[in-house]
């Protein structure tokens, strides 16, 4: 068991809504990653926040956006949702230099 | 050229044989090398990681890293069926944004019974 726990788990939207997806690190981890996983696909780096700072970011749009809080556990918020946003939303937490553990994913459809 | 490349498969082994996984990386300043494993409709678990060149044992698993040659692979010792999965590698830079995991797009694995 990781000890990271995501929800929700599975969520479906429409094109133009929000949506806000939520992720608890694992105890003593202050780095939280977010990958969007599309069928198929090797996981793409969304953003990474490093004691409530973001600490890189991939190739993503401004309306993917994310919050760390002080007890290190994170949100994802994505703004305009587009058909292509459907994906596994894979939230990772680790120490700034270690190894990612990943919670089970957030699976958002969007019609 | 893609950063980290896979070949996609699907690899098929019997079972009970070695499954040998491979992982190129254009990056040369990448400093850290990771395996996971992902089963369909699941979250990636990681299986092993390496910082040094050489081998690395653990268990039925062994990684391999040539930094020379910008290669990482994974062995996979008396293969089982449940080891049937997709294998993602991913690479670490070492500095700054480059600390962001660059991650192949995996390789499929059957191990038949």
């Amino acid at each position: 068991e990781t000890g990271v726990t995501q929800s929700p788990t599975h969520l479906i939207k429409t094109r133009g809504q929000q949506v806000t997806l939520r992720c608890s690190s694992q105890s003593g981890h202050n780095t939280v990653s977010w990958y969007q996983q599309a069928l198929g696909q090797g996981p793409q780096f969304i953003f990474q926040y490093y004691r409530e700072e973001e600490n890189g970011r991939g190739n993503f749009p401004p309306r993917f956006s994310g919050l760390q809080f002080p007890n290190y556990s994170s949100e994802l918020n994505v703004n305009a949702l587009e058909l292509d946003d459907s994906a596994l939303y894979l939230c990772a937490s680790s120490l700034i230099t270690g190894e990612l553990f990943f919670g089970e994913g957030s699976r958002l459809t969007v019609l | 050229q893609k950063e980290v490349e896979q070949n996609s498969g699907p690899l098929s082994v019997p079972e009970g044989a070695i499954a040998s996984l491979n992982c190129t990386y254009s990056d040369r300043g990448s400093q850290s090398f990771f395996w996971y494993r992902q089963y369909s409709g699941k979250s990636p678990e990681l299986i092993m990681f390496i910082y040094s060149n050489g081998d690395k044992e653990d268990g039925r698993f062994t990684a391999q890293l040539n930094k020379a040659s910008q290669y990482v692979s994974l062995l996979i010792r008396d293969s089982q069926p449940s080891d049937s999965a997709t294998y993602l590698c991913a690479v670490r830079g070492n500095a700054g944004n480059n600390r962001k995991l660059i991650w192949g797009l995996g390789t499929s694995l059957a191990v038949n019974p």
